[in-house]
């Protein structure tokens, strides 16, 4: 199984700002994925991430908004830029390609 | 395009009860079906994987079955206990032409057990 580290875990940030996530797993992956879970709802795929090309994005997802970075096979980073109250959700980045899925302890994040 | 229902959506239970939590599917061609459980506020943790060739997947007090043809799952928990108190998401997965795969979730089932 994989382990995954996300960080932070939680924050409250101000509208109008950006946050980045990181996510850093144990072992070398070739796709990552992220997805966003509303509350009281279930999770949604935001993009998928290939180190060495852009992140293929959901329908209602922009990299604008949504910019991903994967530097190597271990590591990902997510920002969620120019916040707004809308955008309160938990964050939670995956690995696991037909295969078993695994995910990170997610970030919570309340914009205010 | 795939969609996952799972019933019920919340469920209160004494301790020790025995339970079921069922996962419904509209396109049987599955690659595999995976239940998690979710703490409030945290990331999901992988109970057990069933691949579409398999009919059920057991760990300790959990056992989950599949039905691929009718489009169900179910995930049985024995002798419940509190800290058994959690959302249990029921993920499917299908194979795709452009994306390789792509994993359904459902809504979940919040599940209490009282002591």
């Amino acid at each position: 199984s994989a382990v995954i580290s996300q960080k932070p875990s939680r924050d409250i940030c101000q509208r109008g700002t950006s946050l980045t996530i990181q996510c850093q797993v144990d072992s070398q992956v070739t796709m990552m994925f992220w997805y966003r879970q509303q509350p009281g709802q279930s999770l949604t795929l935001i993009a998928t991430a290939n180190q060495g090309s852009e992140a293929t994005y959901e329908s209602g997802f922009v990299i604008d908004k949504f910019p991903i970075s994967r530097p190597n096979l271990t590591f990902s980073t997510l920002t969620v830029s120019n916040m707004s109250p809308e955008d309160s959700s938990i964050y939670l980045c995956s690995v696991g390609e037909g295969t078993e899925a695994f995910f990170g302890q997610g970030t919570r994040l309340t914009v205010v | 395009k795939q969609e996952v229902t799972q019933i019920p959506a919340a469920l209160s239970v004494p301790e020790g009860e025995n339970l079921v939590l069922n996962c419904s599917f509209t396109d049987s061609a599955i690659y595999n079906l995976q239940w998690f459980r979710q703490d409030p506020g945290k990331g999901l943790t992988s109970l057990l994987l069933i691949q579409s060739s398999q009919r059920e997947q057991t760990s300790g007090r959990l056992n989950a079955s599949l039905d691929k043809s009718s489009g169900r799952s179910t995930l049985y928990i024995a002798a419940s206990q509190p800290g058994d108190s959690a959302t249990y998401l029921c993920a499917v997965r299908t194979l795709e032409e452009t994306s390789g795969s792509r994993l359904t979730f459902g809504e979940g089932t919040q599940l209490t057990v009282n002591p």
